[in-house]
């Protein structure tokens, strides 16, 4: 199956800071979305990007398909924006990476 | 519905019973999911269904493990008798058309083996 690996694992933050989270993959997918798992568990989405960049609010998403990686962009860090960032990729069923676990402190 | 629901959200039972989980996708979604996560872990998949075809149970990790998907709509993923190593949280997705379109997750249910 297709390999999804993420950097960092771990990350902290003092608030206000930016961040870069980076998803790399093995082949070429027809779907790629980010989620952020909040502390009580519900994944919520936040881009869903095969291909070129978004923008919502302080956050961004970038995937170079042709490259294989995509790289999300946390501007201006809240204490809100803490737990565990996904990267999914999928030709078939979405392959999850193992995750960046994000602490923002006050 | 607005969005995926599961139910129920939380469940123990004791090892050796079966369980059902339900989920019911969004309204006119055609493929649906089931994942499992362990604590600490990021989310292993189990089976996909699509419209009418064939599900993927690529994904399922022994025999007791079983799902269906009734009507195009609803799925129940049942587990027989049931291990410690099946406590996890079990999440259902679905999408409008497959893989290729976007992915909208439930709440979860919570299993705990005791």
């Amino acid at each position: 199956g297709i390999q999804v690996e993420q950097s960092p694992p771990d990350l902290i933050l003092q608030e206000g800071a930016n961040s870069t989270l980076r998803c790399n993959f093995s082949d070429s997918v027809n779907n790629l979305q980010w989620f952020h798992q909040n502390p009580w568990g519900q994944l919520i989405n936040l881009f869903y990007i095969p291909s070129g960049t978004k923008q919502n609010g302080r956050l961004s998403a970038t995937t170079v398909a042709t490259e294989r990686y995509s790289l999300l962009y946390i501007s201006s860090s809240q204490t809100t924006d803490s737990g565990v960032y996904f990267c999914a990729v999928a030709l078939y069923a979405l392959n999850f990476g193992k995750g960046t676990s994000l602490l923002v402190t006050p | 519905g607005a969005g995926v629901s599961q139910s129920p959200s939380n469940k123990v039972t004791e090892k050796g019973k079966d369980v059902e989980l339900r989920c019911d996708p969004i309204s006119g979604h055609t493929a649906l999911y089931w994942y499992r996560q362990s604590l600490g872990q990021g989310l292993e998949f189990l089976i996909y269904f699509q419209g009418n075809s064939a599900p993927d149970k690529s994904g399922l990790p022994s025999d007791r493990f079983s799902a269906e998907r009734t009507g195009g709509s609803v799925s129940t993923l049942t587990i027989q008798r049931t291990q410690q190593e099946d406590s996890a949280v079990y999440l259902c997705a679905s999408t409008q058309l497959g893989p290729d379109t976007e992915a909208f997750f439930g709440q979860g249910t919570r299993l705990t083996v005791v």
